[in-house]
């Protein structure tokens, strides 16, 4: 069964670097997303992704963050300068079609940040 | 601002029994609900949705019910096996094109054998 691919699993910075998150999006989808879940909070939405821009982005998505589909399979997820409170799983998710048909929504295992 | 609240973070029950999360929502231009199931070190997979012009969706072992007059859903499992051992997720979308799904803090089921 085709996945949503995220790398690295875990990734540990320090507060003020930059990083940045990959994904590979199943190969026939089009709509690409990033949600994260802060321990024991809900999973909340980011930013979600279609022909090459953003469709649309949470207040949590600020100045700080940027999405980028480089090339025709990874999606990223850059923090420009990280902060302790971006510490979070961040999952990547992908689906053929937007909106009302999000039930065929995919995600990836996740990666795991924390910033020190 | 919780527009979707799982107020039980966690359920045990035993085996062949039934397990019934629940899931309330404030925001009433939701009409689609979904349930998310999630292993450790999984990202969230789909398990049964329900449109808000239904009241019942059922899909094997998994029915949904929502009451729309309460803003309230609950996911039942009958029987519940030990596999079924995950966090729950409740989600919800608006009537609106490219809605970001909106999720709750989760659930976590035990189900022991």
């Amino acid at each position: 069964e085709p996945e949503v691919t995220q790398t690295p699993s875990h990734q540990v910075t320090q507060m003020g670097q930059e990083v940045i998150l990959r994904c590979v999006p199943i190969s026939n989808h089009l709509y690409f997303y990033w949600y994260r879940q802060i321990l024991g909070q809900k999973v909340e939405f980011l930013v979600s992704f279609y022909n090459n821009e953003i469709s649309e982005k949470s207040e949590i998505f600020d100045d700080q963050f940027s999405v980028e589909r480089p090339d025709g399979s990874n999606f990223t997820l850059k923090i420009r300068s990280t902060k302790l409170e971006d510490s979070a799983m961040y999952f990547c998710a992908s689906s053929e079609q937007p909106g009302r048909l999000n039930e065929k929504l995919f995600f990836g295992s996740g990666t795991q940040l924390s910033v020190l | 601002d919780q527009q979707v609240k799982q107020n039980s973070p966690s359920l045990s029950v035993q085996e062949g029994r039934i397990s019934i999360l629940n899931c309330d929502y404030t925001n009433s231009m939701f009409d689609y609900f979904l349930w998310y199931k999630k292993y450790p070190a999984e990202g969230p997979t789909f398990l049964i949705s329900i449109s808000s012009i239904k009241d019942k969706n059922e899909d094997g072992r998994f029915t949904v019910f929502l009451n729309k007059s309460a803003k309230h859903l609950s996911l039942h499992i009958v029987p519940s096996q030990p596999g079924d051992s995950a966090v729950y997720f409740c989600a919800a979308s608006a009537n609106s094109g490219n809605t970001p799904l909106v999720f709750g803090k989760g659930t976590r089921l035990s189900v022991i054998a």
